[in-house]
């Protein structure tokens, strides 16, 4: 049982770039997240979807857009890089009611320079 | 908005020695309170969660937390720790009528000496 997969791993972005972020989850969750974690401020949420069709902006939007694909996927766009994005950035799901635990997948290591 | 506080950043112990992470958080209506905890390298994983009922939450690995509304608090303990116990550990909640997102606190290192 995957969980909850992101690609790529890692990656080098020069400012300006544009690149996307996937995550597919395989437990028929119908909410998802993406959030970005960095040193010393925990994690912030980027943006999240209640459902299939929904998303919603989160604490940090700025620079990013998401897509929705379908009940299993969800993307992170970055149109136009920054240095202010070198972040992991973590995808998430869960089933979708308050209190449900929330599952993580590996995180993506991104480096814009 | 709700906010969640971590106030030990860096935690170093000796094998053996009892543990105990501070979370309060800021939210006067009804939460769901949460301890992740992220393994060097690894992603986060779910320790012990507190949704309602009986407020001494046991989790995996030997860990517990005890949710105190009074205080706003969620500490989270274990009584022996071990040397696999270096990670770092978030206090999370969600809110009801916020949908289920979580708001993390900052993190605590924790260092397991041998």
């Amino acid at each position: 049982n995957a969980g909850v997969t992101q690609t790529p791993k890692f990656q080098v972005l020069k400012t300006g770039q544009s690149m996307t972020l996937q995550c597919a989850q395989d437990m028929n969750h119908n909410s998802m997240y993406w959030y970005r974690q960095d040193p010393g401020m925990g994690l912030r949420l980027i943006y999240y979807s209640a459902s299939e069709g929904t998303t919603d902006k989160g604490e940090v939007p700025n620079g990013y857009n998401v897509s929705r694909l379908n009940k299993r996927e969800f993307s992170l766009r970055l149109e136009s890089a920054a240095p202010s994005q070198t972040s992991v950035y973590f995808c998430a799901s869960s089933p979708g009611q308050i209190g449900n635990t929330i599952y993580f997948g590996e995180g993506s290591w991104l480096t814009v320079v | 908005a709700q906010s969640v506080s971590q106030h030990n950043h860096h935690v170093i112990l000796s094998e053996a020695a009892s543990l105990e992470l501070g979370c309060n958080y800021s939210y006067g209506g009804t939460v769901n309170l949460f301890w992740y905890v992220q393994y060097p390298g690894q992603h986060l994983q779910l320790l012990l969660k507190y949704f309602s009922g009986d407020p001494l939450v046991k989790g995996i690995k030997g860990f517990e937390a005890e949710f105190i509304k009074s205080k706003f608090s969620f500490n989270l303990r274990k009584p022996s720790v071990q040397w696999s116990d270096t990670a770092e550990y978030f206090c999370a909640v969600t809110i009801t009528g916020g949908g289920n997102k979580l708001t993390f606190g900052t993190g605590t290192q924790l260092k397991v000496e041998l």
